[in-house]
């Protein structure tokens, strides 16, 4: 059974880089057809995409957003993550990782991690 | 503001069915595929339905979905208390240069 696991600060100050890693157990990250993604939930809204990573290498982001995330892999360590720098209050969400499958018209994750809340105040 | 729309909150008793609507366009639900989740308070989003009408393995036949053009919908039936949570649905959308969307999701509440 595939399990991921979000990991990183609570608390980050304005302005500053924020990086989150997330873990992902009971399954290898670097198998095909994967799409390793970042989506956040602002508190108290809906769910916002950030982007994806697949084949380990490829990444593709949401255009609606600023270009400030980064996404990448550790193979050896079976871990991607996601920075996202100049952060503001705006950012202040709980960070999910997920493994999802996005091709052939359809995008959806079944494997979620827990969340993790981050804070964004000085 | 979600790309999809959703009501904010729909009530039933419990063993009654209940039905949660997704609203679109052609760039998203009406051109591809509709996923349902259930958000239970504090907790991850689990996916309840795949490519408009498919069940992971362990999601039970009481949930459903179903799309009709750019509209999808999630009904659950025979209601239980475990069943208040919040509802998203999701699809991929062509525009700009293609991106996950979400609805702004369904508060159930079961009376």
């Amino acid at each position: 059974q595939v399990q991921l696991q979000e990991s990183g600060p609570g608390l980050v100050k304005p302005s500053q880089t924020l990086s989150l890693t997330c873990t992902v157990s009971g399954g290898s990250i670097s198998s095909g057809g994967h799409y390793w993604s970042w989506i956040r939930q602002h508190p108290g809204k809906g769910l916002e995409w950030i982007g994806y990573i697949y084949n380990s290498v490829t990444t593709y982001y949401n255009p609606s957003l600023k270009s400030r995330f980064t996404i990448s892999v550790d193979t050896s360590k079976n871990q991607f993550s996601l920075k996202l720098s100049s952060v503001t209050a705006a950012d202040t969400a709980v960070y999910y990782c997920a493994r999802a499958y996005c091709s052939g018209g359809s995008c959806y994750s079944g494997y979620w991690g827990q969340g993790t809340l981050v804070t964004v105040s000085s | 503001q979600s790309v999809l729309t959703q009501p904010p909150s729909v009530s039933a008793a419990p063993g009654q069915k209940v039905t949660i609507s997704c609203s679109g366009t052609n760039s998203n639900i009406g051109s591809y595929y509709v996923s349902w989740y259930q958000q239970l308070p504090g907790t991850a989003p689990k996916l309840l339905i795949y490519d408009n009408n498919k069940r992971p393995s362990g999601i039970p036949d009481r949930f459903s979905g179903s799309k009709s053009g750019t509209s999808a919908t999630l009904g659950i039936t025979g209601l239980q208390t475990g069943d208040e949570a919040d509802y998203y649905c999701g699809a991929w959308d062509s525009s700009l240069s293609g991106l996950w969307v979400f609805g702004g999701g369904t508060k159930l509440t079961v009376l």
